[in-house]
């Protein structure tokens, strides 16, 4: 596609399940970022692929959190037993070096 | 890693400039970006510049870049109400991370 695509774009779940996130990234995009934003706040960094280096995860809240890239396109970020101070947009962006990074609409998950 | 940092408000009036600042830690960042939310929306690459470079026009929007400081600042000029949202800067260096700081939002007053 055109654009970063996110699914779902809303998500509401019971307070301990766990839930799914979708990305996927402009093609050609070698790094996909992560990032979280609670309302009225700014960008929380969660974590980094860059190509096949290993992923920068030091922005994960958690070990509730995890994220997976497959063939170095699509990535899923998993959160498990949802608390919920999990309730944010979750959003996700690709980029080419130099270039900047392009956002998706978001994933807004609400935990309840 | 890098450290972001931008002013939380601006208030401007219809007509006037805007100008947002934003200051980072990394002297080795080696591309800078302003992005712009309108509330309930994603985040809009607007502009932004490589750190060999000191300033960038594009329309209505300037970007000034001082490496020395660490400095970099947005300005728009003929602020409209359009232009109300919320400013981020971020920078880069290399094919790395990028950092974001906190946001600076923009309020036109009519």
């Amino acid at each position: 596609g055109a654009g970063v695509s996110q699914s779902p774009s809303n998500k509401v779940t019971e307070k301990g399940k766990d839930v799914e996130l979708r990305c996927d990234p402009i093609s050609g995009h070698t790094a996909l970022y992560w990032y979280r934003q609670s309302l009225g706040q700014g960008l929380e960094f969660l974590i980094y692929f860059q190509g096949n280096s290993a992923p920068d995860k030091s922005g994960l809240p958690s070990d509730r959190f995890s994220a997976e890239r497959t063939g170095g396109s699509v990535s899923t970020l998993t959160i498990q037993r949802t608390q919920q101070e999990d309730s944010a947009v979750y959003l996700c962006a690709s980029s080419r070096p130099g270039f900047g990074a392009f956002f998706g609409q978001g994933t807004r998950l609400t935990v309840v | 890693g890098e450290d972001v940092e931008q002013s939380l408000f601006l208030s401007v009036r219809e007509g006037d400039s805007s100008v947002i600042n934003c200051t980072y830690t990394d002297s080795s960042s080696t591309y800078l970006y302003w992005y712009k939310q309108e509330p309930g929306a994603g985040l809009q690459l607007l502009t932004y510049i490589f750190s060999n470079m000191d300033m960038k026009q594009d329309q209505r929007l300037t970007v000034l870049l001082n490496k020395k400081d660490k400095h970099l600042s947005l300005r728009i000029a003929d602020t409209q109400t359009g232009d109300s949202a919320i400013y981020f800067c971020a920078a880069q260096t290399g094919a790395n991370n990028l950092f974001f700081g906190t946001g600076t939002r923009l309020t036109v007053i009519p």
